[in-house]
């Protein structure tokens, strides 16, 4: 079975700009959950999203928002982008709420 | 919310050293997990053990639920297992995971 996806690996972003990152689950997972790390937050939950709807939320500004497809592939946008953005962004998928398993991560850097 | 501490925050040993870490958690749990952090950032599948024990190789872990602690057990330590090792824990939403700040595993030939 083909592990979780995310695209792209790496970004480069201005201030102010958005973003979206992209999350393909492994076939079967319907949750799908984001995560950021930097290193002086360490690594925080961002969303929740199962069968379209989302489930479960961090304590992020509105300008972190997401989606997911009737595929369970997930995506999430970052507007107006700040230095303090900069991140790892990781995807996991689930199939029951329980274990996870990650993606490889997108790489986010704003200058 | 849930609080997760892990020790030690750094390690330091020689090759075929063995070394325990350990988490402490401050709330009943219905997911701990262990992760590897590979040197480009992706999170490794080591244990899903929200309580007993479990063995992968040179690789156990037991977590003591009622304790609220979970400890993880790398023998026979190699340059390969250096990273940084997280432990993560979901309570009543059990697909919100918190992370400890992780142990950085230095593994000296």
């Amino acid at each position: 079975k083909a592990g979780v996806t995310q695209t792209p690996r790496y970004l480069i972003k201005t201030r102010g700009q958005q973003v979206t990152l992209s999350c393909s689950p492994i076939s079967g997972h319907r949750s799908v959950s984001w995560y950021q790390q930097t290193p002086g937050q360490g690594l925080q939950f961002l969303f929740e999203y199962f069968s379209e709807t989302q489930r479960n939320k961090g304590n992020f500004p509105g300008r972190f928002s997401g989606r997911q497809f009737s595929n369970s592939r997930s995506e999430m946008n970052v507007s107006t982008l700040e230095l303090g953005d900069s991140a790892l962004y990781l995807c996991a998928s689930s199939f029951s709420t329980y274990e996870q398993y990650f993606g490889p991560g997108t790489r986010l850097t704003v200058t | 919310g849930i609080q997760v501490e892990q020790s030690p925050p750094d390690l330091i040993l020689q090759e075929g050293a063995n070394s325990t870490l350990r988490c402490n958690f401050s709330d009943s749990v219905n997911n701990l997990q262990w992760f590897h952090q590979n040197p480009w950032g992706q999170l490794i599948n080591l244990f899903y053990i929200p309580s007993g024990t479990k063995q992968n190789g040179r690789l156990s872990a037991t977590t003591v639920a009622t304790e609220r602690y979970s400890l993880l057990y790398i023998s026979s330590s190699q340059t390969t297992d250096s990273g940084v090792y997280f432990c993560a824990v979901g309570g009543t939403s059990g697909s919100r995971l918190t992370f400890g700040e992780g142990t950085q595993l230095t593994v000296n030939p």
